[in-house]
């Protein structure tokens, strides 16, 4: 059964516009932490945000800010004033007893 | 620099023939992890180690095998049984015990049969 979701495969946006990516989870625990990561074209992955289970406040750090709704099993990502160097494939991922991640949405910025 | 390493970057077999692919840690970490990733898909789990000697089949194992003798390596083996091992690879590591350590990433290995 899939663990996480990520609604949506490929976004586009024009440089400046937001940019909100969703993601969906399941799990039986009631620890456990969520994750966003970025897929440069180089292929190494980087490590973004992380929230846990016990934590529902919403945070910004700098142009990245999330929403996580724990009734709803839902933990959506923004990039706001979206960059060219934003452009990557993003991976929403939930750690219970073990790192399972979405498939990934696509994420391409136009100058 | 601590980090994780990979290699090689890329790596090709022949059918038929079993490769091994190589992930260090200077982290410090217990816990270790290998995924698959096919193009235009998320990562799979193949295997993971929370610690030296013990480690757990992920998703995908089955064609896969690995070994952890010592904390600082998770090699994996791309067995003849796997049936259509072309991805790309990618070896994670992170602290062990609490869920909520993020891991790190190398920069992984892109694996084609020829």
């Amino acid at each position: 059964a899939q663990k996480v979701t990520q609604a949506q495969t490929e976004i586009s946006v024009v440089e400046k516009e937001d940019v909100t990516l969703d993601c969906v989870y399941e799990t039986r625990d009631t620890t456990y932490y969520l994750f966003w990561y970025k897929q440069p074209p180089s292929g190494e992955l980087v490590f973004l945000i992380r929230r846990n289970s016990f934590d529902e406040q919403n945070e910004i750090s700098g142009r990245y800010s999330w929403n996580f709704q724990k009734s709803t099993s839902s933990f959506n990502f923004t990039i706001t004033a979206s960059q060219v160097v934003d452009s990557a494939v993003y991976f929403c991922a939930l750690f219970d007893y073990k790192l399972s991640f979405g498939a990934g949405t696509t994420v391409t910025v136009r100058a | 620099d601590g980090g994780i390493t990979q290699s090689p970057k890329y790596l090709f077999r022949k059918e038929g023939q079993n490769v091994t692919l190589s992930c260090e840690q200077n982290l410090n970490h217990d816990a270790m992890y290998w995924y698959r990733q096919d193009p235009g898909q998320g990562l799979r789990l193949i295997y993971y180690s929370q610690i030296v000697n013990d480690f757990q089949k992920g998703d995908i194992a089955e064609g896969y095998s690995v070994s952890r003798e010592k904390k600082e390596s998770f090699p994996l083996t791309v067995t003849s049984a796997q049936k259509n091992p072309t991805a790309f690879y990618l070896c994670a590591s992170s602290r062990a015990g609490p869920r909520g350590t993020e891991a790190f990433f190398g920069q992984g290995t892109r694996l084609t049969v020829v």
